[in-house]
């Protein structure tokens, strides 16, 4: 079974500042999709950035990006130019890739980051 | 808004009762999952259907079960309930295996 990290369970940046976000992973698989969700006070569970482990280009959504070493199983994610609107819990998940496998797309998350920014 | 829509937004009920929760999930979308978020557990799979059929269960209790209607939607039956089984319920749709799920905003169950 697949399990995720999270080791940091609160965190804190300024406004406009860089923060980074960490995440660890361990599968058996070889094809994974692995995914950064937001969690505002709002509660609504909002998809921020998604990777496929076969590619090797880290993927970039605006302000967010992730550093994705698959070989070490870590998965993090640097929003940059941090804003107040930024501030929720952030959630790393884990996607099967595996088609034939009972796991094909249900997610497997951490246990979550809350994120604060100060203005 | 993600599109997909589960109601209530809030129950609270007693000890032993049995609740439906309700996912709409968007349009064109044949998969639906469910998922528990609790302070203790956090976010726990539950249940996966896929057009009408079970595709997957995680850590879903015997006292709960779910299904899939012919028009897509789902709902999530929760019996003898207990004080533990207060969490958020989230449903999340996608329209196929290995694309995106949209999560709905969930359902706060309360327990009392």
């Amino acid at each position: 079974a697949q399990t995720v990290t999270q080791s940091q369970p609160e965190m804190s940046v300024q406004e406009a500042e860089t923060v980074t976000l960490s995440c660890t992973y361990d599968t058996s698989e070889s094809d994974y999709y692995l995914f950064w969700y937001k969690q505002p006070p709002s509660r609504q569970m909002i998809l921020v950035i998604r990777q496929e482990a076969y590619k090797q280009q880290n993927a970039t959504e605006n302000r967010f990006s992730v550093n994705f070493q698959k070989a070490a199983k870590s998965f993090s994610l640097k929003i940059s130019d941090s804003q107040l609107g930024d501030a929720a819990m952030y959630f790393c998940a884990y996607r099967s890739f595996d088609a034939g496998g009972t796991s094909y797309g249900k997610l497997t998350f951490g246990q979550g980051t809350i994120l604060t920014v100060h203005p | 808004d993600s599109g997909v829509t589960q109601t209530p937004k809030h129950l609270i009920t007693a000890t032993g009762q049995r609740v439906t929760l309700r996912c709409s999930p968007r349009s064109g979308d044949l998969s639906v999952y469910w998922y528990q978020q609790s302070l203790d557990q956090g976010l726990q799979f539950l249940i996966h259907y896929y057009n009408g059929e079970e595709r997957a269960k995680g850590n879903i209790l015997e006292r709960f079960s779910a299904q899939q209607f012919p028009d897509l939607h789902s709902e999530l039956n929760l019996s003898s309930l207990e004080l533990g089984d207060s969490a958020l319920y989230f449903c999340a749709s996608s329209l196929a295996l290995n694309t995106e799920a949209f999560f709905g905003q969930g359902t706060r169950l309360t327990v009392v």
